[in-house]
């Protein structure tokens, strides 16, 4: 079975620049998560989303993150401008159900480093 | 005070060891409760649901204190493949879960 997959998996990109993560959770699975992990904050969820509807988008720092899901079986997370502050690896997770002892799947995750 | 707080060691241990992490979450409305591992540049991965009347799976044993917000796991005869970052997780907004920052473990020969 495919797990979730991100892409890119590294991104360098300079200060300014339009960043765009994807991810594609794994089938079936109707939560997607979007969280980001650096050495500072630890990991943090900063958007979720149940059936394609974002539920939660408390922690997305700023208005320079946006999120979408416009289908089941894809995601996106932007950044637009990117800062160098927003290096941090940045993870996607899918879950089958909204059960609360459900696991989470999460990707790889994508290596982002601004210049 | 940080929602899910977790010593962030490392700690060192031989193998056989028996070695204990502690997590304290804030939110007693909190639902749900889970240790992840997360080896070093790889995703968190479930390593197992904490309830409240505790678990054990294997070399492994959870436990969870609700009047006292505390969670614990305990890991038995370690071994060099334990190696790695246990993070507390607690779930007390619906479907999102609240991440500790880890514990490392570094088990030697």
């Amino acid at each position: 079975d495919a797990g979730v997959i991100q892409s890119p998996r590294h991104e360098v990109t300079e200060m300014g620049q339009e960043v765009t993560l994807r991810c594609k959770p794994i089938s079936g699975h109707n939560s997607l998560f979007w969280y980001r992990q650096t050495m500072m904050r630890g990991l943090e969820l900063l958007i979720y989303f149940n059936n394609n509807v974002p539920i939660d988008d408390s922690g997305m720092p700023e208005d320079r993150f946006s999120a979408k899901m416009p289908n089941a079986s894809f995601s996106t997370l932007k950044i637009q401008p990117s800062e160098p502050r927003d290096s941090a690896v940045y993870f996607c997770a899918s879950r089958p159900t909204s059960d609360l002892y459900n696991e989470q799947f999460f990707g790889p995750g994508t290596r982002l480093t601004v210049l | 005070r940080k929602e899910v707080e977790q010593d962030p060691g490392p700690f060192n241990v031989p193998e056989g060891a028996t070695v204990a992490f502690n997590c304290t979450y804030s939110n007693s409305a909190s639902q749900s409760f889970f240790w992840y591992r997360q080896d070093c540049r790889k995703e968190p991965k479930l390593l197992m649901s904490v309830y409240s009347s505790g678990n054990e799976d294997g070399r492994f044993t959870a436990q969870l204190n609700r009047a006292s917000q505390y969670i614990s796991l305990l890991i038995r005869d370690s071994k060099l493949s334990d190696s790695a970052t246990y993070l507390c997780v607690v779930n007390f907004k619906g479907t999102a879960l609240i991440f500790g920052k880890g514990t490392t473990l570094s088990v030697s020969s």
